[in-house]
């Protein structure tokens, strides 16, 4: 069972709009989650995180929006550049259990930014 | 400063082969893992380590083999290739397990045929 999904394979948006990527998750025990941005043949890149105890965290153009009773998180990206066409993936991860420290990672979203 | 380096970047097997993913990174990190990314599915963890000496098990570790003799090492061993395990295989690194945004190296392309 996918414990984080991210519903839209794909999106697209025009260069200096908003992009806003959606990811939900079913287990209540994760508590820090974070975003991180694929280009081609490149490994995943670590880009924004927020921890269960805040519901937003901003890093310059994106910003992470956490709603823990709807267990929704959402990233921001504004104003949108081509440069951030990419693949996104969100992950999330669990203060304790068995799943402590392990990421799950959602099924990725692909951001296209048209100039 | 390397990071994370994976090699190869690319594979060919034939089933029943065996072969070993290499990982290193110079971070002095203790926390490293191994996933495979498949369409569709996102990254799933393999196996992972927090520290020289110890691994465990993650979501979908079975016809794989770890071990962590060096912090910096952590090498993926595939004991018998089967078709089921062509996939993108990507290593990552942390200071610690928890609340640490993981450094991922650029991934081994492995095609099992």
């Amino acid at each position: 069972d996918q414990q984080v999904k991210q519903n839209s394979p794909s999106l697209s948006v025009q260069e200096g709009r908003i992009s806003i990527l959606n990811c939900d998750y079913t287990n209540s025990m994760f508590d820090y989650f974070l975003w991180y941005k694929k280009y081609p043949a490149e490994g995943p890149t670590f880009l924004i995180s927020i921890s269960s105890i805040k519901d937003k965290n901003e890093d310059g153009r994106f910003t992470v929006f956490l709603n823990k009773s709807a267990k929704h998180l959402s990233l921001h990206i504004v104003p949108s550049q081509p440069g951030d066409s990419a693949v996104y993936f969100c992950a999330a991860s669990a203060i304790g259990g068995t799943s402590y420290g392990k990421l799950t990672f959602g099924q990725g979203t692909i951001l296209t930014v048209h100039p | 400063n390397a990071g994370v380096t994976q090699t190869p970047k690319f594979q060919v097997l034939k089933t029943g082969q065996s072969m070993t993913l290499q990982c290193a990174q110079d971070m002095n990190h203790e926390y490293m893992s191994w996933y495979r990314q498949d369409p569709g599915m996102g990254l799933r963890l393999i196996h992972y380590s927090v520290g020289a000496g110890i691994t465990d098990q993650g979501e979908v570790p079975n016809g794989y083999n770890v071990s962590r003799s060096t912090t910096e090492d952590f090498p993926l061993r595939l004991l018998s290739a089967a078709p089921s395990q062509t996939s993108v295989y990507f290593c990552a690194s942390s200071y610690s397990q928890g609340r640490e945004p993981q450094h991922f190296g650029d991934g081994t392309r492995l095609s099992i045929l």
